[in-house]
């Protein structure tokens, strides 16, 4: 069970805007940690895709933004591509745990 | 280029012990703390813990379930960060990616990672 929740799935078709949620608590999100997105592509490395709740690291695209509010933060994608098709993770810091913390993950499908 | 490179997996009894080497290059290494992740096959990932800087004393923090079992360390000269790991368990099965590191508000996020590195407990 992780710390902090993302639906197991989530689907879209080319060209249209998906969301993933990242549900936390008063001790992770709602205290004000700010959260990291990452994305996995099948068996590689993840790679960082959006840091400190909404900033774009040098190469993603606009069409990747994050936001956050109260214990929960969110990923949006839109004009979704073939490319996207991987899983995505949220990441925060829990301080009643004193651990970096993730969300189980979500496994985007672009149909 | 930013480049972390792991070495040093493979197949081990439990029991055993395994270490782990992370090689780093592209950036000043003395300047990041470096940290440790795992991914069990079909699994989200998991934070191992990771190792400060030489300037914040090269102190360290690990999740609860690998405290006194996994220890992680560096070596500046070589730029290279270690994951020991003894009294391995089947359920240490995993990839373990090491991955720099950065802070914001004194709290992290991993900028660069590594290829990952496959660890199998089997007998």
């Amino acid at each position: 069970q992780s710390v902090l929740t993302q639906p197991p799935s989530v689907s879209g078709a080319p060209g249209q805007r998906v969301t993933i949620s990242c549900s936390g608590s008063s001790s992770n999100i709602g205290a004000g940690y700010d959260v990291h997105w990452y994305q996995q592509d099948r068996g590689t490395a993840p790679k960082l895709l959006i840091y400190i709740n909404n900033n774009r690291p040098s190469g993603v695209p606009d069409r990747f933004s994050g936001s956050k509010s109260g214990t929960s933060a969110s990923l949006a994608i839109t004009g979704l591509q073939p490319e996207d098709e991987a899983d995505y993770y949220c990441q925060s810091y829990d301080s009643r745990l004193s651990a970096v913390v993730f969300g189980g993950g979500t496994k985007l499908t672009v149909l | 280029e930013v480049q972390l490179v792991e070495s040093g997996g493979g197949l081990v009894q439990p029991g055993r012990s395994l270490r782990l080497s992370c090689a780093a290059s592209g950036f000043r290494f003395g300047d990041y703390a470096m940290s440790w992740f795992r991914q069990a096959p079909g699994k989200g990932l998991e934070w191992v813990g990771f190792v400060r800087n030489l300037a914040y004393g090269a102190t360290t923090e690990y999740a609860a379930s690998v405290v006194g079992r996994l220890t992680i360390s560096r070596d500046d000269s070589k730029n290279i960060a270690y994951l020991q790991m003894n009294g391995l368990k089947t359920e240490d099965t995993a990839v373990y990616y090491c991955a720099r590191t950065e802070y914001y508000s004194h709290f992290p996020f991993f900028d660069y990672w590594g290829q990952g590195n496959m660890v199998t407990v089997s007998s």
